[in-house]
C-alpha cells in the first residue's frame, strides 16, 4: 500500500512565525503535491513537484514556498504565517505507473493565531 | 468559468437506493478522471479512475465518462449509510497528466 505521512496532525502557530510542514511518501513516487482545503472552496493546489529539486507553482502559491531535496520528501514552508493561512493542508503523491492516481496523506490542520 | 463543477448537495438518498453524482469539466483536453471519497475530518481516498468513454464498474460503484459532453458521473448502487461522505471529482489539466483540478465536492447522505 502507498503510504503518505505528514509530520503533524494538528499545529498551532502565531502570526509571523515560520512554519514547516513535512510530507514523506514511501512508494518512490516522482510527483508530489501540496493542497489546502477550506470549506466551500474545495482542494486548491499550492505547489507541486515532478522531480527532486524541481517545483512548480499551483493555483495559490502566494505566501508559501516548498523544498524537495529528496525524492520521498516534500516540504511546505510558510515564511511568515498569517491568520488567512489557517486551513487543512494535504500532501499527495503520484506516479505514471499508478495511472497518475494521487494518494493523500492524513492532513495537517494548521491554526494561525 | 470554474474548471470542474459539482452540485454541492447535500444529496440525500434512502439506504439501498442508487446515488448519482455528477461532474462537468471545462478542458476538452483532459484525459484522466477520478472520483475520491472524503469522510469528515479525513483525507480523500480514491474510489475510481476512468480514462475512456463509457462505463467502468467496480463493485457497487460505476463511473461513467462522456468526453463529448464533458461530464463524468459516479453511480453508487445499494447505497449504505457508510457511503455518507463528500465525493470529489478530479480531472487532469495538463498533457503530462499529473496535475489535477478538483471539484468542490458533493456531500452525500444515505438515510437508514
Amino acid at each position: 500500500d502507498v503510504k503518505v505521512t505528514q509530520s503533524s496532525r494538528y499545529l498551532v502557530k502565531r502570526t509571523g512565525e515560520k512554519v514547516f510542514l513535512e510530507c514523506v511518501q514511501d512508494m518512490d513516487h516522482e510527483n508530489m503535491f501540496w493542497y489546502r482545503q477550506d470549506p466551500g472552496l474545495g482542494l486548491r493546489l499550492i505547489y507541486f513537484s515532478y522531480d527532486v529539486k524541481m517545483k512548480e507553482k499551483g493555483d495559490i502559491p502566494e505566501g508559501y514556498s516548498v523544498s524537495r531535496e529528496k525524492k520521498e520528501r516534500f516540504s511546505l514552508i510558510l515564511e511568515s504565517a498569517s491568520t488567512n493561512q489557517t486551513s487543512m493542508y494535504l500532501c499527495a503523491s503520484s506516479a505514471p505507473t499508478s495511472g497518475d492516481t494521487q494518494y493523500f496523506g492524513p492532513g495537517t490542520r494548521l491554526t494561525v493565531l | 468559468q470554474k474548471e470542474v463543477e459539482q452540485n454541492s448537495g447535500p444529496l440525500s438518498v434512502p439506504e439501498g437506493a442508487i446515488a448519482s453524482l455528477n461532474c462537468t469539466y471545462s478542458d476538452r483536453g483532459s484525459q484522466s478522471f477520478f472520483w475520491y471519497r472524503q469522510y469528515s475530518g479525513k483525507s480523500p481516498e480514491l474510489i475510481m479512475s476512468i480514462y475512456s468513454n463509457g462505463d467502468k464498474e467496480d463493485g457497487r460503484f460505476t463511473a461513467q465518462l462522456n468526453k463529448a459532453s464533458q461530464y463524468v458521473s459516479l453511480l453508487i448502487r445499494d447505497s449504505q449509510p457508510s457511503d455518507s461522505a463528500t465525493y470529489l471529482c478530479a480531472v487532469n489539466r495538463d498533457n503530462y497528466g499529473q496535475n489535477f483540478v478538483f471539484g468542490p465536492g458533493t456531500r452525500l447522505s444515505v438515510l437508514p
